[in-house]
């Protein structure tokens, strides 16, 4: 059963700085590798899709890194803003019964303040 | 830019009542699901559905919950009688394909909360 963790689960950070959010996962045999963004009370915007075969992808200020070899993916989000605070989450799908469904983890809340 | 529906934002019921909650996929999308995210829980997959049919279902998603796509552009999630520990944000989503390399696009949320 794939688990997926993300560290660290909170930060605060002043506006400006460079960010990096880490998710690990425990079976390397993906098919690829999602990061979302949801504000509080909201839904889940896609970010970035990394699939297997990729090693990054980057949009904007924001660039996900995959090691599936090792388990993990970054998320680096650079010269942050306050616009930035909300919760960060990853998922990594699995296929079963036809279909891929992610499995999400905590996710990682985060704080820009002026 | 097209965008998942969900309807209606914020669902009240008592317990033991029956609720149905609504969603409009993408018009071109042919995979639709399910996801329920209890508050400070994780976001946890109910349910898939594809050709009129779950194609898949969590071990959450027992006989108090059933789906339909009633029309060609509606698709509802309806829990049969509520339970207090069914309060939770429910997410619909859709897809264009169940293609592993596929993104699910999510809306925006109902928010169910059982008294």
């Amino acid at each position: 059963k794939q688990e997926v963790t993300q560290i660290p689960a909170a930060l605060s950070v002043p506006e400006g700085e460079n960010l990096v959010l880490n998710c690990s996962f425990t079976d390397s045999a993906i098919y690829n590798l999602q990061w979302f963004r949801q504000d509080p009370g909201k839904g889940l915007t896609s970010l970035l899709l990394i699939q297997s075969s990729q090693r990054e992808q980057t949009s904007g200020r924001l660039n996900a890194s995959l090691d599936k070899s090792s388990g993990r993916s970054t998320l680096y989000i650079a010269a942050s803003q306050p616009g930035d605070s909300a919760t960060y989450l990853c998922a990594v799908p699995h296929a079963s019964g036809g279909s891929y469904i992610p499995t999400f983890g905590r996710g990682t809340s985060l704080i820009v303040h002026p | 830019e097209p965008e998942v529906t969900q309807t209606p934002s914020h669902q009240v019921t008592q317990m033991g009542q029956e609720v149905i909650l609504r969603c409009v996929p993408i018009s071109n999308h042919l995979y639709f699901y399910w996801y329920r995210q209890i508050l400070g829980q994780k976001v946890e997959f109910l349910v898939s559905f594809y050709n009129n049919e779950i194609s898949e279902k969590s071990e959450i998603f027992d006989d108090q919950f059933s789906v339909e796509r009633p029309d060609g552009s509606n698709f509802t999630l309806k829990i049969r009688s509520t339970k207090l520990e069914d309060s939770a944000m429910y997410f619909c989503a859709s897809s264009e394909s169940g293609a592993g390399t596929d993104t699910q696009y999510f809306g925006p949320g109902t928010r169910l909360t059982v008294l």
